[in-house]
């Protein structure tokens, strides 16, 4: 069953178009920036992290882009396949804690 | 390694009643956190435990509490339970040694309030 909100942001895509996520931060403070994968019935899963001294890290198909300057991140994903259909989530860490953001649902139609 | 941990991973219970879930970190991780998440409020941070101790909290009211063990395992407890109690609990673990490092999370557990 679904795990996460009704009401999220959709972004649909084809399979084999790329993907890019989008998402705002609010404290100019935090240092660190996590992305996460919730498919249905699961918990999130790690995708991606970088610190606030970089603005750029690429992983296996993904890369997540920082600009500090507008407290903006978003997360890319090449050639988007069927098994990337999930909710991504933005986390910030702020005074150790783990902040998350609303949530985008990727839909990848064939 | 095995991932996190959490039992139950349903459980249905009525308003007023109480209910404890139970998570094992991955081992090796000292640092236990726990959220909720609910269509309405997305996840939300709902305290962390290191080294038997809580270490940071959030915003919920006093019915929501929690421990760990010295083998790092956590457990949550809700006391005198509300409709609105309905979520997916997760826990996550981590290293733990410096706070803020990259939480790896469990399946959760689905609590319905009837």
């Amino acid at each position: 069953g679904e795990s996460v909100g009704l009401h999220l942001p959709t972004l649909s895509v084809q399979e084999g178009d790329n993907s890019i996520i989008n998402c705002a931060y609010s404290n100019s403070a935090s240092d660190y920036f996590i992305w996460y994968k919730q498919e249905s019935g699961k918990g999130p899963q790690f995708i991606i992290d970088i610190r606030s001294n970089m603005d750029k890290r690429q992983g296996q198909r993904v890369t997540v882009l920082l600009n500090k300057t507008v407290k903006h991140l978003s997360l890319q994903i090449a050639a988007t396949q069927p098994g990337d259909s999930a909710v991504y989530f933005c986390a910030e860490i702020l005074t150790d804690k783990l902040i998350f953001g609303t949530g985008t649902r990727l839909q990848v139609f064939p | 390694k095995a991932g996190v941990t959490q039992t139950p991973r349903y459980l249905i219970k009525t308003r007023g009643q109480q209910v404890t879930l139970s998570c094992s970190p991955i081992s090796g991780h000292r640092s236990v956190s726990w959220y909720q998440q609910t269509p309405g409020q997305g996840l939300q941070f709902l305290f962390e435990y290191f080294s038997e101790t809580q270490r940071n909290k959030g915003n919920f009211p006093g019915r929501f509490s929690g421990r760990q063990f010295s083998n790092s395992r956590s457990e949550m407890n809700v006391s005198t339970l509300e409709l609105g109690d309905s979520a997916l609990y997760l826990c996550a673990s981590s290293l733990g040694d410096r706070g803020g490092e990259t939480q790896y999370f469990g399946p959760g557990t689905r609590l319905l309030v009837l």
